[in-house]
């Protein structure tokens, strides 16, 4: 069964810096995994997707993640954080033969001014 | 391209009623997939429909049901409502395979006083 865990539940950082959210899956197949965002009381944007293509994967707003199947990792990284970055990011895992997304718990991004 | 489109945007329902939401997906897209986020139990899936056909449901009581016209728009009803089913339920669309990733709607809240 496919699952992922968001290894913190709370990041905060200073506007300008750099922002890092960890996120470790488990599949039992080559997986497609996703970030997702969610701004408040609004439904959710595609951010970036994993289809093994390349490992290094870019999406909107200036965030890249990486696959590295040995760790079993796929961070979300942004150089510069934006205080319109504040939202709560969701890592996923997909369950094609299931025909649904696997969820983690979230990770709610603090941006500081 | 039009988004992913959820109606209505808020509902409050008595304990014991039921509610039917609405989901219109991309044009084109054949699958459509509704989740429930509530903030105790995060985002779970609740059933897929693919060309009229449910092809996979959540671990959900039967209450919760669903289905999917010629057209692609979806509904999901939920009868006999419990104040626990106060959630957001978000849909989403995809061309038809979980691993290229699915485009949300804004979701509907409902609230059960």
């Amino acid at each position: 069964a496919q699952s992922v865990t968001q290894l913190d539940s709370h990041v905060s950082v200073s506007e300008g810096t750099p922002v890092l959210l960890r996120c470790n899956y488990s599949s039992s197949y080559s997986p497609s995994l996703f970030w997702y965002v969610q701004h408040p009381n609004k439904g959710l944007q595609l951010l970036l997707k994993y289809t093994s293509a390349a490992t290094l994967v870019k999406g909107i707003n200036g965030f890249e993640a990486e696959f590295k199947k040995s760790e079993t990792s796929f961070h979300l990284t942004k150089p510069s954080a934006h205080m319109s970055d504040a939202a709560e990011y969701f890592c996923v895992v997909s369950d094609p033969y299931g025909n649904k997304l696997v969820f983690g718990a979230g990770t709610i991004l603090r941006v500081k001014s | 391209k039009a988004g992913v489109t959820q109606t209505p945007r808020y509902l409050i329902k008595t304990r014991g009623q039921q509610v039917t939401l609405s989901c219109s997906p991309i044009s084109g897209h054949r699958s459509v997939s509704w989740y429930q986020q509530t903030p105790g139990q995060g985002l779970q899936f609740l059933f897929e429909y693919f060309s009229e056909t449910q092809r996979n449901k959540g671990n959900f009581p039967g209450r919760f049901s669903g289905r999917q016209f010629s057209n692609s728009r979806s509904e999901m009803n939920v009868s006999t409502l419990e104040l626990g089913d106060s959630a957001l339920y978000l849909c989403a669309s995809e061309e038809g395979s979980a691993n290229y990733g699915y485009t949300f709607g804004s979701g509907t809240r409902l609230t059960v006083v």
